[in-house]
């Protein structure tokens, strides 16, 4: 079975512009959650979908956005991003036992 | 609110020799409680997890943690490690919000390094 994959790799944007990511969870999952991991530090929740809708949101600006589609997939919008947003970018999905399986995740350098 | 704490940004260690990596949480009520393995350039998996039944938990590539209430910890061990098990470790503890969402809160991470 396919695990959480995401899209893309790596990115390189410059301050000011937007960035879209994507997800698709492991089949069967219908929860997906965004993580932000900047570098030397543990992963930092931005937020929970699920069915969805939106379940839950970080300590994070509104340039931060998420949706969910039917599919269960789910892309992560950044507007006007900022040096301090280069980061690893991880979307895990959960299991019925509350187990979050994650991706490997989006590389973004901002400029 | 809940939290975690690792001590020790780097540790490291002979093949061959103990692995102990240490992890504190603080938490209101019971917790569910994770540990994490994140290699170079790819994303965390799950070594492990304790939910409240047995206190010595076994997961993957020979790792076991124990949960002691009395110290708030969730030590991560290894008896012997080996060269593959360098990498980052992230200790976890599950949130359930008021809002019905599901959050885990990582620790800043443990580098464990593997000497020859």
């Amino acid at each position: 079975d396919a695990g959480v994959t995401q899209s893309p790799t790596h990115l390189i944007k410059t301050r000011g512009q937007q960035v879209t990511l994507r997800c698709s969870p492991i089949s069967g999952h219908k929860s997906v959650s965004w993580y932000q991991q900047v570098l030397g530090q543990g992963p930092q929740f931005i937020f929970q979908y699920y069915e969805k809708e939106e379940r839950g949101r970080g300590n994070f600006p509104d340039r931060f956005s998420a949706r969910q589609f039917p599919n269960y997939s789910s892309e992560l919008n950044v507007n006007a991003l900022l040096l301090g947003d280069s980061a690893l970018y991880l979307c895990a999905s959960t299991n019925t036992l509350g187990e979050l399986f994650f991706g490997e995740g989006s590389r973004l350098t901002v400029l | 609110a809940q939290s975690v704490t690792q001590l020790g940004s780097h540790v490291s260690v002979s093949e061959g020799a103990l692995v102990l990596l240490r992890c504190n949480y603080s938490s209101s009520v019971p917790p569910y409680l994770f540990w994490y393995v994140q290699y170079p350039n790819q994303g965390l998996q799950l070594l492990l997890k304790y939910t409240s039944a047995a206190t010595l938990v076994k997961g993957i590539n020979g790792f076991e943690a124990e949960f002691k209430k009395s110290e708030t910890s969730f030590h991560l061990t290894k008896p012997s490690a080996h060269m593959s098990d360098a990498a980052e470790y992230f200790c976890a503890v599950s949130e359930m919000r008021m809002d019905s969402s599901y959050k885990l809160i990582f620790g800043s991470g443990t580098r464990l390094l593997v000497r020859p």
